[in-house]
Parts: structure tokens; C-alpha cells; sequence
């Protein structure tokens, strides 16, 4: 089975700063990676994907994540964050035969953007 | 709207009582899966299906069943419900393997 780490469980941002969320997976085969935001109180929505072709990915909301084949990563990233980006983002991983509907997740990250 | 609906959206029960969470999609995915979420291990699979008389296990099986009798409805049974198996429950749906899951709004579960 696949595994997903994000090494930091909460992550405190000013305004307007960079941040980069980590996720590391453990796989050695080839999988699909996906990065989902939760808001309060709501389900998962999906900020971006990765399939194939280009490693750098660009989302929704000004998100973008880089896939690093040699070191199994897929970290998030955002130049310059907003309030509104203060939510919990989860990172995830399937294998290319079950795709979207088998995915394994990280215990996430809750990102807070102070004022 | 395309969405994934979820009934209930809170529940609390007692143990033992056998209790149904309903899940239903309005975009003909033929994939669909259920999760549960709980502080510090992020969301697991409990089971998945591939389309309409196919399901299959995910990581957390123990305790739950589900039936895919039609493509848009997918519900999740507890037949015993314990405490073990308070949490938060996502549905989730999609259209084929290489698009996203788009998920419920989730239904936090109580048991006593």
C-alpha cells in the first residue's frame, strides 16, 4: 500500500509571505499525486493534480506543487499567501490502476495565515 | 449543481444501533468511495466500488458494509456501531481513474 508523509502538521504564515508545504510518498511504482484543501467545516476540494508530463503543476487560488521523481516528493507551494488560504491542505497519492477512486492520504497540514 | 450529497450531516447514536449513511452523486461517476478522517491520521478508505455490483475493501473495512445497487447511490451501513467508529465520513465520487474525487460535505458521527 502506498503511504504519504507531511512532515509538518501545522504551519504558521504572515500575510502576503511564501509558504511551502511538504509531502514526501513512499512508492515504487508510478502513481498519480493530488493536493486537497479542507475548509472549515466543509469536504475536500481538489487544488491540483499530477498525471503526467510537466513536474510543475499550477492549481487553483495561485498553488502550485513540483513532482520530484528521485526524491518521491510533491511539495505545495504559494508566493504570497492571503487570510483566506488559512485552511487544511492534504496531500495524497494513488497508484495508476485505481487512480481517483483509491487514494491514500497525509494526516495533513493546517496552514494559518496570521494578519 | 454536480455535487456528492451526504445524509446525514451530524449524527449521534448509541452502541449497537444499526444506523445507514447515504451518499448520492448527479454526475453518473462510476467510481465511488467512502473515508473516514480522524486527528492525526487524515482521511482512510473504508470501501470503494467500481461501479454498479462491484465493491471492494479499502484500509479500514472492519465494522462497515456497503452495497452499490445503483450507479448514484452508494450507502455506508453500521451494523453494530461502536465508539471506535466515531468520526468524520466523506463520500466521495469520480468519472474515471485519472480524473479528481470530488467530495461530500461529510457527516460527523457520533457513538455512545
Amino acid at each position: 500500500a502506498q503511504s504519504v508523509t507531511q512532515l509538518d502538521s501545522q504551519v504558521p504564515v504572515f500575510e502576503e509571505a511564501p509558504v511551502e508545504l511538504r509531502c514526501n510518498y513512499s512508492s515504487s511504482v508510478s502513481v498519480y499525486l493530488f493536493w486537497y484543501v479542507q475548509y472549515p467545516n466543509q469536504g475536500l476540494q481538489l487544488l491540483l493534480k499530477y498525471l503526467s508530463g510537466s513536474t510543475l503543476v499550477k492549481g487553483i487560488n495561485g498553488f502550485e506543487a513540483e513532482f520530484n521523481k528521485s526524491q518521491t516528493s510533491f511539495h505545495l507551494r504559494k508566493p504570497s499567501v492571503h487570510i483566506s488560504d488559512t485552511a487544511e491542505y492534504f496531500c495524497a497519492v494513488s497508484d495508476r490502476q485505481t487512480g481517483a477512486n483509491n487514494l491514500f492520504f497525509g494526516t495533513g497540514t493546517r496552514l494559518t495565515v496570521i494578519p | 449543481e454536480a455535487q456528492v450529497t451526504q445524509n446525514p450531516r451530524y449524527l449521534i447514536t448509541v452502541t449497537g444501533k444499526k444506523l445507514t449513511v447515504t451518499c448520492s452523486q448527479n454526475m453518473n461517476h462510476e467510481y465511488m468511495s467512502w473515508y473516514r478522517q480522524d486527528p492525526g491520521l487524515g482521511l482512510r478508505q473504508i470501501y470503494y466500488s467500481m461501479n454498479v455490483e462491484v465493491t471492494d475493501k479499502g484500509d479500514v473495512p472492519e465494522g462497515y458494509k456497503v452495497s452499490r445497487k445503483e450507479k448514484r447511490n452508494f450507502p455506508l451501513i453500521l451494523e453494530s456501531p461502536s465508539p471506535n467508529q466515531t468520526s468524520l465520513y466523506f463520500c466521495a465520487s469520480s468519472f474515471r481513474i485519472r480524473t479528481e474525487a470530488f467530495f461530500g460535505q461529510g457527516t460527523r458521527l457520533t457513538v455512545v
